[in-house]
């Protein structure tokens, strides 16, 4: 079936720094791409939509300059966290759907950030 | 206000108990899916549902659209079943359609 693979799984970086994090869809073309934070016993929040080739929708109260995504090919698309603060310290995963038209989500593993 | 309810949120079962996770929603949907995360973190997606029910291994999901409610069930339940259970509807039918979740069920199964 469809694989999204996401690295890092773990990431832990000081404040200040930036990080990213890589969804890469494996054996299919991820025209969608979504991305979500999910807290602690919380369900997961919706980040921002991209689409290959064109920019990233984001959810209210997401600041795009820090959530930085880009979905440069229909295989592989990024989250850089800039700036990090500790309170950007979440679990991050990406979800894609295959640009044939199906309906399937594939979800990424998932990347725990620290920022200490 | 969310717009699909899950319940319970919190399940403990004896080991072979069947088990039942339900789900309704609020408004008309393209699709639900339930999905199951392990403390880990990592997802993956268990049924993708319109209508009726489906069936893979000792899992079933079934959905009435017309009570917008939907259900899963574990027969003989085990303890690797132990996760985090979420229902999520999707609204639209276009490709670039999010997801709408539960507050998911935390399973636990005691052996």
């Amino acid at each position: 079936g469809a694989v999204v693979s996401q690295h890092p799984s773990r990431v832990i970086c000081k404040s200040g720094t930036s990080v990213k994090i890589e969804c890469r869809s494996l054996d299919f073309q991820a025209t969608t791409m979504f991305w979500y934070r999910q807290f602690p016993k919380q369900s997961l929040m919706l980040m921002a939509t991209s689409n290959e080739g064109s920019k990233a929708t984001y959810e209210q109260g997401v600041e795009k300059d820090k959530f930085l995504i880009n979905h440069a090919s229909l295989t592989l698309s990024t989250l850089t966290v800039t700036s990090a603060h500790p309170e950007d310290s979440s679990f991050y995963i990406c979800s894609a759907r295959d640009g044939s038209g199906g309906y399937g989500y594939t979800f990424g593993s998932g990347t725990r950030l620290t920022v200490v | 206000k969310n717009e699909v309810e899950q319940s319970p949120q919190n399940l403990t079962a004896q080991e072979g108990e069947f088990i039942t996770i339900n789900c309704s929603y609020s408004v008309g949907i393209s699709a639900l899916h339930w999905l199951q995360q392990h403390p880990g973190g990592g997802i993956v997606s268990l049924f993708m549902l319109s209508s009726g029910k489906k069936k893979h291994g000792r899992l079933i999901a079934t959905i009435n659209i017309q009570e917008k409610h939907s259900s899963l069930h574990i027969t003989a339940s085990h303890p690797r079943d132990s996760a985090v259970y979420i229902c999520a509807v999707r609204f639209g039918e276009t490709s670039g359609s999010r997801l709408t979740f539960g507050e998911g069920t935390q399973l636990t199964v005691n052996p």
